[in-house]
């Protein structure tokens, strides 16, 4: 079965630093990637995903994410961070498991951004 | 275009209460997914509908909680009775086909804290 690692439960940055938010999955063939974020009284929301081809993806808001086949990641990142990104970042991977499709996402990052 | 609606956005019940849930997918979405987030995870599949169907719902407490979507459009999840264990976000998402590239649209949730 799949899985997703979000190592990192909370990270702290000052606004304008760059920002790298690490995800490794586990998963016997190519996945599917995606990043979501989710602000407080919102759904998540899509950011970027990767299905195939290149292996930098640019997203909405400024970020990307790389896939790492090697070491099984998908980092998100991005250069200038912003007050109005503090929320909480979930990778997630699409994978079929017995037939059937079961999203799997990781327990999230939570991005915690001062002046 | 609308999205994902969902009512009601908070419930407090004490244990051994009955609850439900309500979730309108995005209009001609459809697959329909049902997701429980307790705090400090990522979310977790309960169950997945393609139109009236259940695709899969291996991760659903079948004790306690049920699920419906009866004309393939909108949903109720309920629980009856609740745990303590239940205190959960409870999010709806739904996409247009059960594919694992395929992007999945977030409603609110709704929190639910059973005393």
């Amino acid at each position: 079965a799949q899985s997703v690692t979000q190592p990192d439960i909370h990270i702290t940055v000052s606004e304008g630093a760059s920002l790298e938010l690490r995800c490794n999955y586990s998963y016997g063939a190519t996945p599917y990637l995606f990043w979501y974020v989710q602000s407080p009284g919102q759904g998540l929301q899509l950011l970027l995903k990767y299905f195939s081809g290149d292996t930098l993806v640019q997203g909405i808001k400024g970020f990307e994410a790389e896939f790492k086949r090697s070491q099984s990641s998908f980092n998100l990142r991005k250069p200038s961070v912003h007050w109005s990104d503090a929320a909480e970042y979930c990778c997630a991977v699409g994978a079929s498991a017995g037939g059937s499709y079961i999203p799997t996402f990781g327990r999230g990052t939570s991005l915690i951004v001062h002046p | 275009e609308a999205g994902v609606a969902q009512s009601p956005r908070y419930k407090i019940i004490e244990k051994r209460q009955s609850v439900a849930f309500w979730c309108n997918p995005i209009s001609g979405h459809a697959t329909l997914y049902w997701y429980q987030q307790i705090l400090g995870q990522g979310p977790k599949l309960l169950i997945q509908f393609q139109n009236n169907g259940v695709v899969d719902d291996s991760q659903l407490p079948k004790d306690r909680f049920s699920a419906e979507r009866l004309k393939g459009v909108d949903s109720t999840l309920k629980i009856q009775p609740a745990k303590l264990e239940d205190s959960a976000v409870y999010l709806c998402a739904s996409s247009l086909v059960p594919h694992s590239y395929n992007e999945q649209f977030f409603g609110p949730g709704t929190r639910l804290t059973v005393l």
